[in-house]
């Protein structure tokens, strides 16, 4: 699995955007790039993923860097409910199925 | 859609005694579920791969006569810690993905957790 580095912790105040950087630069080709949150005390949720191009979804923006040895989750407007460990996990696609490893990530608090 | 369910959410026992724990998926099927332990301020780190109607597939270091997982269907696994000691408390998750999606990038469902204290 390739080596993520993300920061400890990250601060942001409601309302506000929040950009949460993750570097990869060990990733192979195929690797996808997964973002997986962790609301304290529960288990984690699904966030969003990409491979090369920047992704939307309903929760988040993917932005991924072009030589793909970077990327960046952004919440466009934060809210007290976003205050999570977030988690950038390379993983690869097609066939390879199954397990997730977990780095540190980012606690990311949210102030009102 | 696509909810895992985890039983119980907490947990208190004895040392020395057995507790088991549940995870359903309650709307869709799953070949393969995944079972993770969080240490306080520490990250998840997997324990094993439970399979459908075989053996479940440890993670190096992890005792497969300690941690016994059964999946004896298409929604519920089981993990089993037995002879519990007060250093196996911690926060126990279960995964799963949606089957005939194994395929494919797509997301894993988590439970919510089950908090077991050893006493």
């Amino acid at each position: 699995d390739a080596k993520t580095t993300q920061p400890n912790s990250m601060e942001s105040n409601e309302e506000e955007p929040v950009h949460l950087p993750c570097n990869h630069s060990t990733i192979s080709g195929t690797d996808y790039i997964h973002w997986y949150r962790q609301l304290p005390s529960q288990g984690p949720e699904y966030v969003i993923h990409g491979l090369t191009s920047n992704v939307n979804n309903r929760m988040a923006s993917l932005a991924i860097a072009e030589d793909r040895k970077s990327s960046t989750l952004i919440l466009h407007r934060a809210t007290l409910r976003d205050a999570a460990v977030y988690y950038c996990i390379p993983k690869a696609g097609g066939t390879s199925y199954g397990k997730l490893t977990f780095g540190q990530g980012t606690i990311l608090t949210v102030h009102p | 859609g696509a909810v895992v369910s985890q039983h119980p959410s907490w947990v208190i026992c004895k040392s020395g005694t057995s507790v088991k724990i549940e995870c359903r998926s309650l709307d869709f099927q799953a070949t393969t579920m995944f079972w993770y332990r969080q240490f306080p301020k520490q990250s998840l780190m997997l324990m094993a791969t439970s399979n459908e109607g075989s053996k479940a597939t440890y993670e190096q270091g992890v005792e497969k006569d300690k941690f016994l997982i059964n999946h004896a269907s298409l929604t519920l696994s089981t993990l089993t810690v037995t002879s519990a000691h007060p250093e196996d408390s911690s926060f126990y998750i279960c995964s799963a993905r949606v089957q005939g999606q194994e395929t494919y990038n797509s997301p894993l469902h988590f439970g919510n957790g089950t908090r077991l204290t050893v006493t």
